[in-house]
């Protein structure tokens, strides 16, 4: 099946820092990734649908400017958490669907667990 | 609105038992289902989904799911499990791009 890869798959790194998350469609084009925040022992929340070559679209109350999203490429989706805190600690994961499947399965990365100490 | 709720949070099974999650949804039309296996530290694995037709969805795995439109449910099921299938799952609604899901069950199985 299709593969979706995030990089790097965990990230430790201090107050006021930041970091720079990649997610990969390695076998199909995707148009569209979302990005989702997952909290320990809770579901995944949405926090951005980013599209290739224009802006990303987020959901309520996600700030745009702490989470920056980049999708340059039909391959390729970046999430930027800048000037991080230790509440931005958490399992980031992105999904891909492939842009030729007209009712195309949602692909997840392996999640990138980021530490912010 | 739309709403994904998995009423269980923990259950624990013995290994070859039965399995039953639940998964209710709220949607104004029939929705297109999913269920998600998360091992700790891991991304998301599909297991199966539910577009149309038969009610009676097979996945991977040995799972199965029935979507029960006049309970607005979607529960999956093992009929024997193994402790390899200890983790979590994730009950999906999608709409478009979008899916919103439950809040997860976290599947124990004891030996």
């Amino acid at each position: 099946g299709a593969v979706v890869s995030q990089h790097p798959s965990w990230v430790i790194c201090k107050s006021g820092t930041s970091v720079k998350i990649e997610c990969r469609s390695l076998d199909f084009q995707a148009t569209t990734m979302f990005w989702y925040r997952q909290f320990p022992k809770q579901s995944l929340m949405l926090m951005a649908t980013s599209n290739e070559g224009s802006k990303a679209t987020y959901e309520q109350g996600v700030e745009k400017d702490k989470f920056l999203i980049n999708h340059a490429s039909l391959t390729l989706s970046t999430l930027t958490v800048t000037s991080a805190h230790p509440e931005d600690s958490s399992f980031y994961i992105c999904s891909a669907r492939d842009s030729s499947q007209v009712s195309g399965e949602l692909f997840f990365g392996e999640g990138s667990r980021l530490t912010v100490l | 609105a739309q709403s994904v709720t998995q009423p269980d949070i923990h259950i624990t099974v013995s290994e070859g038992a039965s399995l039953e999650l639940r998964c209710n949804y709220s949607y104004g039309a029939t929705p297109y289902l999913f269920w998600y296996v998360q091992s700790p530290g891991q991304g998301l694995q599909l297991l199966l989904k539910y577009f149309s037709g038969d009610t009676l969805v097979q996945g991977i795995k040995g799972f199965e799911a029935e979507f029960k439109r006049s309970q607005s449910s979607f529960n999956l099921r093992k009929p024997s499990v193994h402790w390899s299938d200890a983790a979590e799952y994730f009950c999906a609604m999608g709409g478009g791009n979008k899916l919103t899901f439950g809040t997860g069950t976290q599947l124990k199985v004891e030996l």
